[in-house]
């Protein structure tokens, strides 16, 4: 299995400009969250899905969409990225709510100039 | 406010030194407690999750147990291989880690 799979790696962005990071997990797990860890800050949840066609906002959601059409893919989308979204993207997926046993993807490190 | 509180924020051990992690928590409608540990470049990977308070669960050197307020991740006889960084946490919520290096 892939696990849970991130891409881009890496990714620098213009102030202003739009992208989409990609995570796909072939787990069937229905829990799906988005991170962003930066230094002295740890783990922060962004947006989270509990299955397909549903999501909610978690601690810092301004500026990132999601939204979950199927079981497998969980996309966050940044509409105009500003430097303050520099930072290192996880995403996890789950069989449980809660982060109980979840699975990480290796990360998207993305800097903004 | 649920908050997860972790400390120290870094620890330095000599090989074979055993210690402890602690996670303070207050999280409402805790579903687990869990320890994750992260090395540099990489996601967090699972540890244990621990349900209830006086429960126990081991891995290798690794330790963790839980009361009503905190959990602690016991290290014991380190190796240079348990250098990482180790996450706590509860439902959704991280704390900010503890950041562990053994030397030989």
């Amino acid at each position: 299995n892939a696990g849970v799979t991130q891409t881009p790696k890496f990714q620098v962005l213009k102030t202003g400009q739009s992208m989409t990071l990609q995570c796909a997990q072939d787990m069937n797990h229905e829990y799906m969250s988005w991170y962003r860890q930066d230094p002295g800050m740890g783990l922060r949840l962004i947006h989270y899905s509990v299955g397909a066609g549903i999501t909610d906002q978690g601690e810092v959601p301004n500026g990132y969409n999601v939204s979950r059409s199927t079981t497998e893919d969980f996309p966050l989308r940044l509409l105009s990225a500003a430097p303050s979204q520099t930072s290192v993207y996880f995403c996890a997926s789950s069989y449980s709510w809660g982060n109980t046993e979840a699975f990480f993807g290796q990360g998207t490190r993305l800097t903004v100039v | 406010e649920d908050q997860v509180t972790q400390s120290p924020e870094a620890l330095r051990l000599q090989e074979g030194e055993s210690s402890s992690l602690n996670c303070s928590y207050t999280v409402s409608g805790l579903r687990g407690l869990f320890w994750y540990r992260q090395d540099p470049g990489k996601g967090p990977e699972f540890l244990f999750t621990l349900y209830s308070a006086g429960e126990e669960k081991e891995k290798e050197r690794l330790k963790a147990t839980l009361t009503k307020k905190e959990s602690f991740l016991h290290i014991t006889a380190p190796k240079p291989e348990d250098s990482a960084t180790y996450l706590c946490g509860g439902n959704l919520i991280f704390g900010k880690g503890t950041k562990l290096s053994v030397k030989p």
